[in-house]
């Protein structure tokens, strides 16, 4: 069984600050991570992926997360929020073998608010 | 372009009544998925198809059914045993044998019962 926590349903930072959204996995086998960005009444679109390779992944509009085994976590970063990063977030888990193989398990979503 | 696309992107429906939202993905996945999103519950897995004529249960199928006649649709009709089916309902395809599992999504389709 694998399942996603995502620390903080609303986060909100200020234009230019440290984006960081928190996320912990539980998997039985090595897991793929993700993160999706979804911006309102629209589809979920691919940040980035971890899929066993270097553990600190980087993204587009400048996002990056590391995965840490030790602490069964995928963190995103940004270091600095511009306005258009406002959105909701969500972390991803897939599991690389077994029954469960392609099938994602999502969290719940973070919205990031971002002020002037 | 590929890509994957849903219809209609709102649709509203009485009590009582079924209703089928479209997927179509011109990607040549093998893979597609629906999901239900509701405000703070992230996406829930409700049906899915690994090949053409065969599909699984995802993790809240009742109340839905589904048909997976060509690789490139996979519709889900939402029947009047939903018991509570106003959500955001998403789509998406993987290709099967890809290294990552990565889903591509489609833009959603939001239902609403009146």
């Amino acid at each position: 069984a694998q399942s996603v926590t995502q620390l903080g349903s609303h986060v909100s930072v200020s234009e230019g600050a440290l984006v960081l959204l928190r996320c912990n996995y539980s998997s039985s086998v090595p897991p793929y991570l993700f993160w999706y960005v979804q911006y309102p009444n629209q589809g979920l679109q691919l940040l980035l992926k971890y899929t066993s390779a270097a553990t600190l992944v980087k993204g587009i509009n400048g996002f990056e997360a590391e995965f840490k085994k030790s602490e069964t976590s995928f963190h995103l970063t940004k270091p600095s929020a511009h306005m258009s990063d406002a959105a909701e977030y969500f972390c991803a888990v897939s599991s690389t073998g077994g029954t469960s193989y392609g099938k994602l398990t999502f969290g719940q979503g973070t919205i990031l608010t971002v002020h002037p | 372009d590929g890509g994957i696309t849903q219809s209609p992107k709102y649709l509203f429906r009485k009590e009582g009544q079924n209703v089928t939202l479209s997927c179509e993905q011109n990607l040549n996945h093998d893979a597609m998925y629906w999901y239900r999103q509701d405000p703070g519950q992230g996406l829930r897995l409700i049906y899915y198809s690994q090949i053409v004529n065969d599909f699984q249960k995802g993790d809240i199928a009742e109340g839905y059914s589904v048909s997976r006649e060509k690789k490139e649709s996979f519709p889900l009709t939402v029947t009047s045993a939903q018991k509570n089916p106003t959500a955001f309902y998403l789509c998406a395809s993987r290709l099967a044998g890809g290294r990552s599992n990565e889903q591509c999504f489609g833009p959603g389709t939001r239902l609403t019962v009146l």
